[in-house]
């Protein structure tokens, strides 16, 4: 059973478009990270949410934390050839230790 | 040098070798992880280490052995691995007591 779904799955747009990409889940979270991954490297953590509703900004990227703990989106303004990447979202569950439960990702693509 | 790293970053072998995957963290982290990242699949949580004791195996087969001498040096010991084995083997870090989790930049593995 997927916890997390992703979506879109894929995404192209061109550079200086808007775009929002989504993680939900029927599941409650205690806290909920997105990371970057690109080709043939490692994640890379962006952000940690962990209060409901929350609202972090890194640069052109915004990410909300659903008010129920169980959604977040990820918004980029304007983006970037340099924002391609495998966008993933990951929850960690009350009493579930130190395992975090990774959704598939989003693709993005941006072409110039 | 800092961060997590992971050696080889590529490795090709045998359904018959041994082979070792080696990860060490420059971060003073208590918690280790491996996980497996297959095409089209979500990130699967293998092992976790904290205070080099191992508290989560997720049914991975025993031809997957896990060794954790210290909170900073973490392998993963195969033998008589399948071909669908072959993935990129991602290993992990984090503080003690949260979920946020810094990745090395994996091992590309193909067992043939």
């Amino acid at each position: 059973t997927q916890l997390l779904e992703q979506s879109p799955q894929f995404l192209s747009i061109q550079e200086g478009e808007n775009l929002t990409v989504y993680c939900n889940s029927s599941s409650v979270f205690s806290s909920l990270q997105w990371y970057r991954q690109e080709p043939g490297e490692g994640p890379v953590l962006l952000v940690t949410v962990v209060t409901g509703g929350e609202v972090k900004k890194l640069k052109r990227l915004t990410f909300q934390f659903g008010d129920a703990r169980k959604d977040s989106s990820l918004h980029i303004t304007a983006a970037q050839t340099g924002d391609t990447g495998l966008y993933l979202c990951a929850g960690g569950l009350r009493n579930s230790g130190y395992a975090l439960n990774f959704g598939k990702g989003t693709s993005l693509l941006v072409t110039p | 040098e800092t961060g997590v790293t992971q050696t080889p970053r590529h490795l090709v072998m045998g359904m018959t070798n041994k082979k070792s995957l080696k990860c060490e963290q420059h971060l003073g982290h208590n918690a280790m992880y491996w996980y497996k990242q297959s095409a089209k699949k979500p990130l699967e949580l293998m092992f976790v280490y904290n205070f080099k004791e191992q508290t989560e195996n997720n049914s991975v087969p025993s031809r997957f052995s896990p060794e954790c001498p210290n909170s900073s040096h973490l392998f993963l010991h195969l033998h008589t691995l399948q071909p669908e084995d072959s993935a990129l083997y991602l290993c992990a870090s984090s503080p003690g007591g949260v979920n946020e989790q810094y990745f090395g930049p994996g091992t590309r593995l193909t067992v043939t």
